[in-house]
């Protein structure tokens, strides 16, 4: 069964250090999500590709993260400089469908990348 | 606006007991719900979805969520807990956005189960 792939699954920096998380969704997936889960919180969502285009980076704070989709498939999102409250798990997810609706686009996760930051 | 509450940070029944973990919404438009579990460090899994149609809506594992409109609910249940099912559960609301549809979730329910 295809999987979203991410690496590292686990991060451990210095405060100002960058840092930076890989994700390959599923297959011939159009959109894919990246989202922040602090402990003890749901996800919440940081940006949104449609292909290689940003539909929705309304929660990203733009002044230290960044996130690009080259070419429509894979994608990195970098943190530069990370600060002690960016701990935290950061999960990416793909589906389908360009401009799906939830009756027929489920989200599929990647296993995330727990980042920790001293 | 959407936004989704479940009561509960954690949940503990015995294996074989009934599991019920509740999940309340609010939403401006007719919502879409979802409910996602999670084992530790490990992503999401979707467990079951409801969009329209039947309110009964059942998924994988043996569990089941009813929609109630009324009482703006979306409760999960099954009947026999079993050990693997510990693990935390997030239920998520959808809105449409310009490329497609976005999740928010909420801040989860730990299940625990016991012998």
């Amino acid at each position: 069964e295809a999987e979203v792939a991410q690496s590292p699954r686990y991060k451990i920096t210095e405060k100002s250090q960058a840092v930076a998380f890989w994700c390959d969704p599923i297959s011939g997936h159009a959109t894919l999500y990246w989202y922040r889960q602090i402990l003890g919180q749901g996800p919440e969502l940081l940006v949104q590709f449609q292909d290689e285009s940003v539909v929705d980076d309304s929660q990203l704070p733009k002044d230290r993260f960044s996130a690009e989709r080259l070419k429509g498939v894979d994608s990195t999102l970098k943190i530069q400089p990370a600060e002690l409250g960016d701990s935290a798990m950061y999960l990416c997810a793909s589906s389908l469908r360009r401009g799906g609706s939830p009756s027929t686009d489920t989200q599929y996760f990647g296993p995330g990348t727990r980042l920790t930051v001293l | 606006a959407q936004s989704v509450t479940q009561l509960g940070s954690h949940v503990s029944v015995s294996e074989g007991a009934l599991v019920l973990l509740r999940c309340n919404y609010s939403s401006s438009v007719p919502p879409y719900l979802f409910w996602y579990v999670q084992y530790p460090n490990q992503g999401l899994q979707l467990l079951l979805k409801y969009t329209t149609g039947a309110t009964l809506v059942k998924g994988i594992n043996g569990f089941e969520a009813e929609f109630k409109k009324s009482e703006t609910s979306f409760h999960l249940t099954k009947p026999s807990a079993h050990m693997s099912d510990a693990a935390e559960y997030f239920c998520a609301v959808s809105a449409i956005t310009g490329g497609g549809n976005k999740l928010t979730f909420g801040t989860g329910t730990q299940l625990k189960v016991e012998l």
